[in-house]
Formats: C-alpha cells, sequence, structure tokens
C-alpha cells in the first residue's frame, strides 16, 4: 500500500529538548515536503527536499532543520523546541507536481 | 507572490443539499489547482485537480472548474452525505523548477446534518 509514515503521531514535550520526527514514505518519490498546520492559517511549508542530500527552506524554517540521507526518508529536528513551535505538523511526499501524498500527521505541544 | 482565498467555514449542511465552498487564487505564473480534503485525525488526501483553464476536476461527486477569467475554483456538489463532512482546503502549485510547494488557503469546515 503507498504510504506515507510519521512517528510519533503525538508528542508533549518541553522547551529546549531536542526531538526529531520521522518521516518515510514506500513510493520512491523524489520530492519530500514538511508544513505546519496551524488554526486560521492553513498549511505552511517549513523545508523541503528534491532529492537525496538536496534540501531547502520553505516559508517558515526558523528553528527546525532536515535531512535526506535516504530517499524514503525525511526526517524533521527541532533542535531547541519552543511553545511557537507547538503545531499539527504534516510530511508529503509527491511524484507530480501538487499531487501530494500526506502522512498522518504529528501533533506536537511544548511546554 | 501567490496566495488562496477560501470562503469561511465553518459550514453546516443537511443531508442532500447543495454544496458550493468557494476559493479564488493570485499566482505568479500558470498554477495548477486542487483541493484537497482532510477527514478528522487524518493527513490531507487529494480530492481532484486542474492544470490548465477550463479543465474541470471531479471525483466523488465533486467538481470544480479552473476559471482564468475570474481566478476562481469553486468546489461543488449536488448532494452532499454525512460522510462528506471534513474539512476542504484549496490549493495550487507554480512549478517552480523543483520546488512544487502547494499554496493553501485557510480550510472550509463542512458539516453534514443527516
Amino acid at each position: 500500500e503507498a504510504q506515507v509514515t510519521q512517528n510519533p503521531r503525538y508528542l508533549i514535550t518541553v522547551t529546549g529538548k531536542k526531538l526529531t520526527v520521522t518521516c518515510s514514505q514506500n513510493m520512491n518519490h523524489e520530492y519530500m515536503s514538511w508544513y505546519r498546520q496551524d488554526p486560521g492559517l492553513g498549511l505552511r511549508q517549513i523545508y523541503y527536499s528534491m532529492n537525496v542530500e538536496v534540501t531547502d527552506k520553505g516559508d517558515v524554517p526558523e528553528g527546525y532543520k532536515v535531512s535526506r540521507k535516504e530517499k524514503r526518508n525525511f526526517p524533521l529536528i527541532l533542535e531547541s523546541p519552543s511553545p511557537n513551535q507547538t503545531s499539527l505538523y504534516f510530511c508529503a511526499s509527491s511524484l507530480r507536481a501538487g499531487e501530494q501524498y500526506f502522512g498522518p500527521g504529528t501533533r506536537l505541544t511544548v511546554t | 507572490g501567490n496566495s488562496v482565498t477560501q470562503m469561511e467555514g465553518p459550514v453546516t449542511l443537511s443531508e442532500e443539499a447543495f454544496l458550493t465552498i468557494n476559493c479564488t487564487y493570485t499566482a505568479t505564473g500558470y498554477p495548477s489547482l486542487f483541493w484537497y480534503v482532510q477527514y478528522p485525525g487524518e493527513g490531507l488526501q487529494l480530492l481532484l485537480k486542474a492544470t490548465k483553464a477550463d479543465d474541470k476536476g471531479s471525483n466523488k461527486g465533486f467538481e470544480a472548474t479552473y476559471r482564468k477569467e475570474t481566478t476562481s475554483f469553486h468546489l461543488e456538489k449536488g448532494s452532499v452525505q454525512v460522510s462528506d463532512s471534513a474539512v476542504y482546503f484549496c490549493a495550487l502549485v507554480v512549478s517552480n523548477f523543483g520546488n512544487e510547494k502547494l499554496t493553501f488557503g485557510t480550510g472550509t469546515r463542512l458539516t453534514i446534518i443527516p
């Protein structure tokens, strides 16, 4: 089954404690992306990757890092989380522009 | 820059009612247009798309027509069901030599009551 998986699905953490949200896709897609979803703001892109070892900033990259060492994986790293990073995070991958497959989401709370 | 404006929600309708969710856009370049749907507790799923002017996207009884002259892509369904209750996002992409970033509207929550 074609899918994008994310882990964990829910996470509560404290300010400053480094965390990683994993993302994996089984469709051999080159393009992957991270979004955050906030009420009234829709989804905003954090980072994207066009292929292995090729990553770039989206609209709201501050406070986040990513890596793309393998085609299937695209982890999102928060080195020092802050409360304003409390949000719902989605990973996505695509074969064709705009036709993205989304993971189930990770709800992060930073206290 | 690119932006998408969709009607404010929430929208509540009775089963079998006619649905319209308005969406307009601004874009630098020639966009492709999409509707995504998010069911409770799930990620977004592509509902339909249109890639050029006058194209009509359709899926699961939903339709939307790419209107370049009015920069619109309104979502319609003739007879909604309870199972259509979800959040609907209008989105666009302008292929930019690699970043296939979707620009989303803020979403419209639809609730269908039996």
